[in-house]
């Protein structure tokens, strides 16, 4: 069966630091990935998906980025943490077609301090 | 741009009591509508979808019918158990050129007394 990992499931971390969040896929081959965040008061929002490794798309211009090294890992990234990065982040994975669900990660909580 | 309204929380309800928490959409085309569950301390997980017009989506004991005429999929179930106790979330799926994008509402948190 297909499984998906997330870590860390929290994270504190000062202003100007960087970042690095890992998403691991199992049971699965070429899905679809996704990295979304909920900032308090708001939705999930798609910050990046990916179609396959080193095909990276952003849906929102901000401080992150994200990479795809291999064909069932996803790695959220950033040179130098805002506050306006925390936030609960989201790893998830879909087979690639319409009208299919998505599997999500268990999360990521992180605050900026 | 596609969006979802998702009725503000948190709800508490007694056991046994009805539940409705309401969505309502925005979007070109004919978009695919889901409601996913997050439990306390767990990651999210689909709970039901419709895929087109008068689709209704059912899953333990929970359901929701797509009205395009009112763009709403709202989630009802008759009888709320403790164990429902979670944080619903109102998405779609665009139709666009990302294949697979979720638009999510903000969520709307549960809780269910005995």
């Amino acid at each position: 069966s297909q499984t998906i990992h997330q870590w860390p499931a929290t994270l504190v971390q000062p202003v100007g630091s960087p970042l690095s969040l890992e998403c691991t896929v199992e049971g699965t081959s070429n899905p679809n990935l996704y990295w979304y965040r909920q900032a308090a008061g708001r939705g999930l929002q798609l910050l990046f998906y990916s179609v396959g490794i080193g095909q990276i798309s952003s849906e929102v211009p901000q401080n992150l980025s994200a990479s795809r090294p291999q064909d069932r890992q996803f790695i959220l990234s950033s040179k130098k943490l805002l506050l306006s990065d925390s936030g609960f982040y989201l790893c998830a994975w879909s087979v690639t077609d319409w009208e299919t669900e998505a599997f999500f990660g268990q999360g990521t909580r992180l605050t900026v301090v | 741009g596609d969006s979802v309204t998702q009725m503000e929380g948190p709800v508490t309800l007694s056991e046994e009591a009805f539940l409705t928490i309401n969505c309502t959409y925005t979007a070109t085309g004919y978009p695919s509508l889901f409601w996913y569950v997050q439990y306390p301390g767990e990651g999210l997980q689909l709970l039901l979808k419709a895929t087109k017009a008068d689709d209704k989506g059912s899953n333990k004991g929970f359901e929701a019918t797509y009205r395009k005429e009112t763009t709403s999929f709202h989630l009802e179930k008759g009888s709320v158990q403790v164990s429902d106790s979670a944080v619903y979330f109102c998405a779609l799926e665009h139709r666009g050129s990302t294949l697979g994008r979720l638009y999510f509402g903000r969520g709307t948190q549960l809780t269910v007394w005995p």
